[in-house]
């Protein structure tokens, strides 16, 4: 089945405490890892597309990088304006459509 | 511009009644998707559409209804059918595979 999955729930940090948020899936075939950054009360805002493992992006103090099972979000040197859910999602195929399976998300707090 | 506009940002819902959330895209995309949010909770798919006048049930239909009639509109119909409807709605669309863009969602509230 297929499935993504995001971990911790929730990360209280420091501002400046660098840590990474993990994604990890179980899909066939995959076409695709999705980051996103929602702010509560509005749309998720996109962030990065990852294709292939080894693949990495970067944006300002985030970095996305891919592998065969997991992809992880690097937040190096937070600030309180990096406090979001962050999101992931994969997209799937069935029956000759497709659509798109998100992670629960990742509630990230940065304290001043 | 190119984006995904949702209208209306608030809407109340009296009990027995249908309400229609509008989602609107000039991005060119051929899918578009409705998802709901619950508080503290992900995003759980309702419907979806890959091309005019076809569209899918997600996992969460029961209570909705949608239409397809134009390429840049994706209607969101919630019926007094759906007992609990209260949550935040969120429209997106894409490309085939590629990376989905959202509106910035509809909060309905029922009364």
């Amino acid at each position: 089945e297929d499935q993504v999955t995001q971990s911790p729930e929730a990360l209280r940090l420091q501002e400046g405490e660098s840590s990474s948020l993990n994604c990890s899936y179980t899909v066939s075939g995959l076409r695709g890892l999705f980051w996103y950054r929602q702010d509560p009360g509005k749309g998720p805002e996109f962030l990065f597309t990852l294709y292939s493992a080894g693949e990495e992006k970067e944006k300002e103090r985030l970095k996305a990088t891919l592998t065969k099972k997991e992809s992880f979000l690097h937040i190096t040197a937070p600030k309180p304006e990096d406090s979001a859910t962050y999101l992931c999602a994969v997209p799937v195929s069935t029956s000759g459509t497709y659509k798109y399976i998100f992670g629960t998300g990742t509630r990230l707090k940065v304290l001043a | 511009d190119g984006g995904i506009t949702q209208s209306p940002k608030y809407l109340f819902r009296k009990e027995g009644q249908n309400v229609t959330l509008s989602c609107e895209q000039n991005l060119n995309h051929d899918a578009m998707y409705w998802y709901r949010q619950d508080p503290g909770q992900g995003l759980r798919l309702i419907y979806y559409s890959q091309i005019v006048n076809d569209f899918q049930k997600g996992d969460i239909a029961e209570g909705y209804s949608v239409s397809r009639e134009k390429k840049e509109s994706f209607p969101l119909t919630v019926t007094s059918a759906q007992k609990n409807p209260t949550a935040f709605y969120l429209c997106a669309s894409s490309r085939f595979w590629t990376e989905a863009f959202f509106g910035q969602g509809t909060r309905l509230t029922v009364v």
